[in-house]
């Protein structure tokens, strides 16, 4: 199975804060990575698909990058309602996987 | 409203089995790969199995292979989930799961909770 490693686990930020969150694949995955948004209690949320292609509906303040084993979600000036938990996930072969979560909370 | 609405859910004892449900509305099912992706209290997301959009592929998560069993009903927009042999660390909200044009979920259910123990 392929890994998705992601970092940090957690992070403490200032609204207005650039936020970046790394994960990294156990094996090339051309760019068959997409990320979501989860808020307790709730289902996840889509934000990128294609490592950096951006769904319908997502704040441009969102954006992804990267390609092969390395990849980063950016949120450029974080807002209250961005305190939240992210995950990554490939769909490069037959069995999806996520990462383990990034959960980013307010200093 | 396009929605995925999951039932079925419960409490049940080690070596039990349940069947999950999920029904769609305001799409039809047959033009989509689907997807169970579950979430162990204060964990992260796991995914579990996908199966094409008629039926005939299927893939399981080694964690669960043998065990579960993930079928549909285009016809009643419906997908299932057959859980057999459960186990304590089967515990978890179950989410069904639309994957879009691009090997991503699109749409989530709202989930249904498992708690598997005696």
């Amino acid at each position: 199975d392929i890994q998705m490693t992601q970092s940090p686990s957690s992070l403490s930020a200032s609204v207005g804060d650039r936020v970046t969150i790394t994960c990294r694949a156990s094996q090339s995955i051309s760019n068959y990575l997409n990320w979501y948004q989860q808020k307790p209690g709730k289902a996840p949320k889509l934000l990128i698909y294609a490592a950096s292609s951006l769904q319908s509906g997502v704040p441009s303040r969102f954006s992804g990058s990267g390609s092969g084993t390395d990849f980063t979600l950016t949120i450029s000036s974080l807002q209250p309602e961005d305190f939240a938990t992210y995950y990554c996930q490939q769909s490069y072969n037959t069995l999806w996987t996520f990462g383990q979560g990034t959960k980013v909370e307010i200093k | 409203e396009v929605q995925l609405v999951e039932s079925g859910g419960g409490l049940v004892q080690p070596g039990g089995s349940l069947r999950l449900s999920c029904a769609a509305s305001g799409f039809t099912i047959r033009s989509y790969w689907m997807h169970w992706v579950r979430q162990a209290p204060g964990k992260g997301l796991v995914w579990v199995s996908r199966i094409s959009n008629d039926g005939s592929s299927t893939s399981y998560a080694d964690s669960v292979k043998g065990r579960f069993t993930i079928s549909r009903d285009n016809a009643k927009n419906t997908m299932y989930l057959q859980m057999n042999r459960l186990r304590a660390g089967d515990t978890a909200v179950y989410y069904c799961a639309r994957e879009g044009s691009d090997w991503y979920v699109d749409l989530w259910g709202q989930g249904t909770l498992v708690t598997v123990s005696s």
